[in-house]
């Protein structure tokens, strides 16, 4: 079975500093990893992607993430955060046997103060 | 492109009455899922369909929720009878073919009330 996992409910950080949103995962195969954010009141967001390749992977509005095989982890970061950052955050796996099906974690709340 | 439609945006109804919410997935997309979000479980997968054929519905809570998608286009999540343990916010997506590496694009939701 795969699962996912986010260890910290919520992330405080002031704007400007670096932000890191931690993701773990435990797959049997090759984990095919995303991350996803959610403003209030809205649907979930595609940020970025791991399929295969080079472990740092850009996605949109500036966040980046770095797949780690050997730490099963696949941490989200942006060099400067932004108040408008601010919102929740999951990360999800999907492996090869399980076609369409992602699994996600149970989401991490990030709050960038001014 | 429009993005996963999804109808209503809010449902308020009264225990025991029966709810529809429907969603329309993206033009092209061959894989449908629908999903529960709480603030207790979290997201949840209820269900999913690839080629409008349901492979699986292990995440359906119960045999008062029942999903179809008789085409391409629309699909429906029934509750029947609901029940005040069913309000969330119950969100629709999509994606295409390649499933294994495409993302999944999420509607607005549907953020269901039952009194």
């Amino acid at each position: 079975a795969q699962s996912v996992a986010q260890p910290e409910d919520q992330v405080n950080v002031a704007e400007g500093n670096p932000l890191t949103v931690k993701c773990t995962y435990s797959v049997s195969g090759n984990p095919y990893l995303f991350w996803y954010v959610q403003y209030p009141n809205r649907g979930l967001q595609f940020l970025l992607k791991y399929i295969t390749g080079d472990n740092l992977v850009k996605g949109s509005y500036g966040f980046e993430a770095e797949f780690n095989k050997s730490q099963t982890s696949f941490h989200l970061k942006k060099p400067s955060a932004l108040v408008s950052d601010s919102a929740l955050y999951f990360c999800a796996v999907r492996v090869s046997t399980s076609y369409g099906k992602l699994t996600f974690g149970q989401g991490t709340i990030l709050t960038v103060h001014p | 492109d429009a993005g996963v439609i999804q109808s209503p945006r809010h449902e308020v109804t009264e225990m025991g009455q029966e709810v529809t919410l429907r969603c329309k997935p993206i033009s092209g997309h061959d894989y449908l899922f629908w999903y529960r979000q709480t603030m207790m479980r979290g997201l949840e997968l209820l269900i999913y369909f690839n080629n409008n054929v349901p492979i699986d519905d292990s995440g359906m809570p119960e045999d008062r929720f029942s999903a179809k998608m008789p085409n391409a286009s629309f699909s429906t999540l029934k509750i029947q009878p609901s029940e005040p343990r069913d309000s969330a916010v119950y969100f629709c997506a999509s994606s295409a073919l390649a499933g294994l590496f495409d993302e999944q694009f999420f509607g607005p939701g549907t953020r269901l009330t039952v009194l």
